[in-house]
């Protein structure tokens, strides 16, 4: 069965620093989605995209984050100059255009360490 | 805005029995769907069952099912004869139906850890 994908399982980085996350949806999903998670905290909407642009984004989401689709397969979360409460879980999800289109699907996430 | 709250930060239940997990809702919307997703300490996130509002059936998926009162705004997760390998954490979610060309990110409640008495 397809899965959601996302690389790497764990990211640990300094304070200041940028890191990219990757997802790789399944492939015939339109519409890509970024989730976080504090430990031990619920899961929070960060942005969705389709159509090689954003569709929405939270109040989370600001002007360190950025999306991006850079090829037909990946899809990347960049966090520019992580600060420490930045740690968190990173989920990131797709959904198809067609079939059970109001499921999303979900990848193992990447646990980002910020110190 | 939408709020998703699950009041049972923790349940518990003897392998076998059967567990409810509560979920209320709070919207303005009357098109919407609702979903219960599982997080097993791997941390994936894993869909359990799907209810679309406008469907009055409750779902149902083996031995999960769903208690859908749309007036209540209350979607509570049945888990009939408990298994092992039902702990975890369990997530209620809320999507908007009025949500065309991906504008449809998911509100969760803060989970309810479900343990499993052997």
């Amino acid at each position: 069965e397809p899965e959601v994908t996302q690389t790497p399982s764990h990211q640990v980085t300094q304070m200041g620093q940028e890191v990219i996350l990757r997802c790789v949806p399944i492939s015939n999903h339109l519409y890509f989605y970024w989730y976080r998670q504090i430990l031990g905290q619920k899961v929070e909407f960060l942005v969705s995209f389709y159509n090689n642009e954003i569709s929405e984004k939270s109040e989370i989401f600001d002007d360190q984050f950025s999306v991006e689709r850079p090829d037909g397969s990946n899809f990347t979360l960049k966090i520019r100059s992580t600060k420490l409460e930045d740690s968190a879980m990173y989920f990131c999800a797709s959904r198809p255009l067609a079939g059970v289109v109001d499921t999303q699907y979900f990848g193992p996430g990447t646990r980002l360490t910020v110190l | 805005a939408q709020t998703v709250t699950q009041s049972q930060p923790e349940m518990s239940v003897q392998e076998a029995e059967t567990v409810t997990l509560s979920c209320t809702y709070d919207t303005s919307e009357s098109d919407y769907y609702l979903f219960w997703y599982k997080q097993p300490p791997s941390r994936q996130m894993i869909l359990v069952i799907r209810q679309e509002a406008y469907k009055q059936q409750n779902a149902t998926e083996n031995r999960f099912s769903v208690n859908f009162q749309k007036a209540a705004k209350s979607f509570s997760l049945k888990i009939s004869d408990s298994q092992l390998g039902d702990a975890a954490m369990y997530f209620c979610a809320y999507r908007s139906g009025d949500s065309g060309g991906g504008a449809d990110g998911l509100t969760f409640g803060k989970g309810t850890h479900l343990i499993i008495q052997p």
